[in-house]
């Protein structure tokens, strides 16, 4: 498949474990954050999301944890699946009026059977 | 439910020749970009546009053009291609809930190399 990032930091985890991503955003005055999926050869894909006014936000098997007083934002993943394998990496919203999101370059997730 | 569909998928191009990336959306969203992708990057903004009829310049805007005619089509244009644009080049839709953002969504990308 196509790499989409070389040299990305790799988290290896087993089947059934929990998996936490980390991500460190640079504007204090940034307001909404995302997290995203990328699988090989696809397009990224929306997980969740959460809004400077929330410190914690739950979807199904993902949890968002947001620390604004360090800039550091995590994905937490329940009981990782081998589906799970991608590329996952956080956005921030650095506007208050129309969105302009500043990526990151993103984490390596592998789920070994 | 389309979402954001890109063509092509896939394109190789010699340098100093033209070519069309087409971005069409069927979610009714007011917000449309361009972005590439490049190997140990994050994704970059390209132009971007707020409504029909409206472009902008992103981070990266130098060698495009864009055009954002109808609502739902946002077009990339390379007027004379360079390798330094072989790239992965996605385009995203969004909207706004009151004055609040709402996610990107994007599309599965082309894939261009200019050689």
């Amino acid at each position: 498949g196509e790499s989409v990032g070389l040299h990305l930091p790799t988290l290896s985890v087993q089947e059934g474990d929990n998996s936490i991503i980390n991500c460190a955003y640079s504007n204090s005055a940034s307001d909404y954050f995302i997290w995203y999926k990328q699988e090989s050869g696809k397009g990224p894909q929306f997980i969740i999301d959460i809004r400077s006014n929330m410190d914690k936000r739950q979807g199904q098997r993902v949890t968002v944890l947001l620390n604004k007083t360090v800039k550091h934002l995590s994905l937490q993943i329940a009981a990782t699946q081998p589906g799970d394998s991608a590329v996952y990496f956080c956005a921030e919203n650095m506007n208050t009026g129309f969105q302009k999101l500043v990526f990151g370059t993103g984490t390596r997730l592998l789920v070994s059977p | 439910n389309a979402g954001v569909t890109q063509t092509p998928k896939f394109r190789v191009l010699k340098t100093g020749q033209s070519m069309t990336l087409l971005c069409a959306q069927d979610m009714n969203h007011e917000y449309m970009y361009w972005y590439r992708q490049d190997p140990g990057m994050g994704l970059r903004l390209i132009h971007y546009s707020v409504g029909e009829g409206t472009t902008a310049k992103g981070e990266v805007p130098d060698g495009y053009n864009v055009s954002r005619l109808k609502k739902q089509n946002f077009l990339l244009g390379l007027e004379s291609a360079a390798p330094s644009q072989t790239s992965v080049y996605f385009c995203a839709s969004s909207n706004r809930t009151g004055d609040l953002n709402q996610p990107q969504h994007f599309g599965d990308g082309t894939r261009l190399s200019i050689l």
